[in-house]
C-alpha cells in the first residue's frame, strides 16, 4: 500500500494562507495525488487531485514537486470553516481504494 | 451538488443481530465503497465494488459482511451477527466512471452495538 508522511498538526491564523505538505517518496507512476480532508463529526471530503502539472480549483490550489515525491495543499485564505484533518494520499494506479492515514489536523485561529 | 446520502444517521443494535446500512451513491457512479471508522481512530477501507461485484476488499471485510446493489439506486452494506466491536461510523462513498476518480462520501451511519 502507497505510504504518505504529513505532519501530525498545523496551525494557521484566519484569513491567512495555509501550506500543508505531504511526502509520498514512494507514489508510482500511475497514481494521482489526491487530497482529501474531515471536518469534525462529518464524512471525508474530497478537496482537490493531481498527477504532475499543478492544480487549483474553487477549494485549494495543489503544487506538485517535478519528482513527484512530494505535494503541497494550499488554502489560499484559511477560514474557521477550514478547521480539519487533512489527508494526502495516492490513488488511482494499482487500486482503487483510499488509504487514510492520520492525516494533518488542521487549527484555524480566528 | 449531487450527493451521497446514508440511512439511517445512528443505528442501534443488540449484539449478534444483523444490520443493513443503506446508501444511494451520486447517480452516474459506477464505483462504489464503504470505509469504517472507530471512534478516535483512522478511517480504514473495507470494499469496492464494480460492475454488480466486489472489486477490492480489506482482511476487515470477512464473512460477517456482504454488499449488494438491489437495484440502480442503492448500495447496501449488510453484517450478521454483530459484535461489539462492530460500533463505528460507516461511510458510504461513490466514484465517476473510471478508476481513480474523487470519492464522494456520505455522512456516514453510526452503528452502536450493545
Amino acid at each position: 500500500d502507497a505510504k504518505t508522511t504529513q505532519p501530525n498538526s498545523m496551525e494557521s491564523n484566519e484569513e491567512e494562507p495555509v501550506h500543508l505538505p505531504c511526502n509520498h517518496s514512494t507514489i508510482s507512476g500511475t497514481d494521482y495525488i489526491h487530497w482529501y480532508r474531515q471536518l469534525p463529526s462529518q464524512g471525508p471530503e474530497y478537496v482537490i487531485h493531481g498527477l504532475t502539472s499543478n492544480v487549483n480549483n474553487r477549494m485549494a490550489s495543489l503544487a506538485i514537486a517535478e519528482d513527484r515525491k512530494s505535494s503541497t495543499l494550499i488554502l489560499h485564505r484559511a477560514t474557521l470553516r477550514d478547521a480539519a484533518v487533512y489527508y494526502c494520499m495516492n490513488y488511482g494506479g494499482a487500486t482503487n481504494k483510499l488509504i487514510f492515514g492520520t492525516g494533518t489536523l488542521l487549527a484555524v485561529q480566528p | 451538488e449531487p450527493e451521497v446520502t446514508q440511512t439511517p444517521s445512528h443505528q442501534v443494535t443488540q449484539m449478534g443481530q444483523e444490520v443493513i446500512l443503506r446508501c444511494v451513491p451520486i447517480s452516474n457512479h459506477l464505483y462504489f465503497y464503504w470505509y469504517r471508522q472507530i471512534l478516535g481512530q483512522k478511517v480504514e477501507f473495507l470494499v469496492s465494488f464494480y460492475n454488480n461485484e466486489i472489486s477490492e476488499k480489506s482482511e476487515i471485510f470477512d464473512d460477517q459482511f456482504s454488499v449488494e446493489r438491489p437495484d440502480g439506486s442503492n448500495f447496501t452494506l449488510k453484517i450478521r451477527s454483530t459484535k461489539l466491536e462492530d460500533s463505528a461510523m460507516y461511510f458510504c462513498a461513490s466514484s465517476g466512471d473510471r478508476a481513480g476518480q474523487p470519492q464522494h462520501f456520505g455522512d456516514g451511519t453510526r452503528l452502536s452495538i450493545l
